[in-house]
């Protein structure tokens, strides 16, 4: 299957500095990717969804100053969690969905640590 | 929209038997139902999937059958092996091309 590539896969940051993490789509294009955040022992929850060229898509709840969110090749999307708070510590994870096939590809995730 | 119930939250089987995971939607325009494979510290990893117009897929141990009429899918592991523990995730894809998830299922095999 296609392949997702999320980086980096663990981060830890000082409260109040930004941290970037990258979504690739390694093996085909993506004019849309989804971010999760993800709790220990939770399901995925829905964060924003990730346009090609255009703003991304916030999930209500979700504040977009904080998480931003840039996707500005075919193959790159970008979420920058800024000014961190020990809160926003947590699992993100990105996906695609394959080309045609509508299939949905999940990168390696990234633990991220606020201290 | 749509809405994904997943059960059991938790499973515990023999090595060697079986598992069965169910989940139920409720939008009838919803066409494609992955399973996904999430091993702790990683993300999800797609196992199989079933299309609506197809009522069973079978990869090697693992088998998905659909009901379309009562609106519920299932997995199907057998011989589970330890190394089938995980938590797995069930999904639905509605109008919109939006995917919506189960709550999972920490499935663990007993050696």
């Amino acid at each position: 299957g296609a392949v997702v590539s999320q980086h980096p896969s663990w981060v830890i940051c000082k409260s109040g500095t930004s941290v970037k993490i990258e979504c690739r789509s390694l093996d085909f294009q993506a004019t849309t990717m989804f971010w999760y955040r993800q709790f220990p022992k939770q399901s995925l929850m829905l964060m924003a969804t990730s346009n090609e060229g255009s703003k991304a898509t916030y999930e209500q709840g979700v504040e977009k100053d904080k998480f931003l969110i840039n996707h500005a090749s075919l193959t790159l999307s970008t979420l920058t969690v800024t000014s961190a708070h020990p809160e926003d510590s947590s699992f993100y994870i990105c996906s695609a969905p394959g080309w045609g096939t509508g299939e949905l590809f999940f990168g390696e995730g990234s633990r991220l640590t606020v201290l | 929209g749509e809405n994904v119930e997943q059960h059991p939250s938790t499973l515990s089987v023999q090595e060697g038997d079986s598992a069965v995971i169910k989940c139920t939607y409720s939008d009838s325009a919803s066409n494609y139902f992955p399973w996904y494979k999430q091993e702790l510290g990683k993300g999800p990893q797609l196992i199989i999937d079933i299309r609506s117009n197809v009522g069973e897929k079978k990869d090697q141990r693992i088998a998905v059958t659909l009901n379309k009429t009562a609106k519920h899918f299932s997995l199907h592991i057998t011989e589970t092996q330890p190394e089938d523990s995980a938590v797995y995730f069930c999904a639905a894809r509605g109008t919109g091309n939006q995917f919506y998830f189960g709550t999972g299922t920490s499935l663990t095999v007993i050696p």
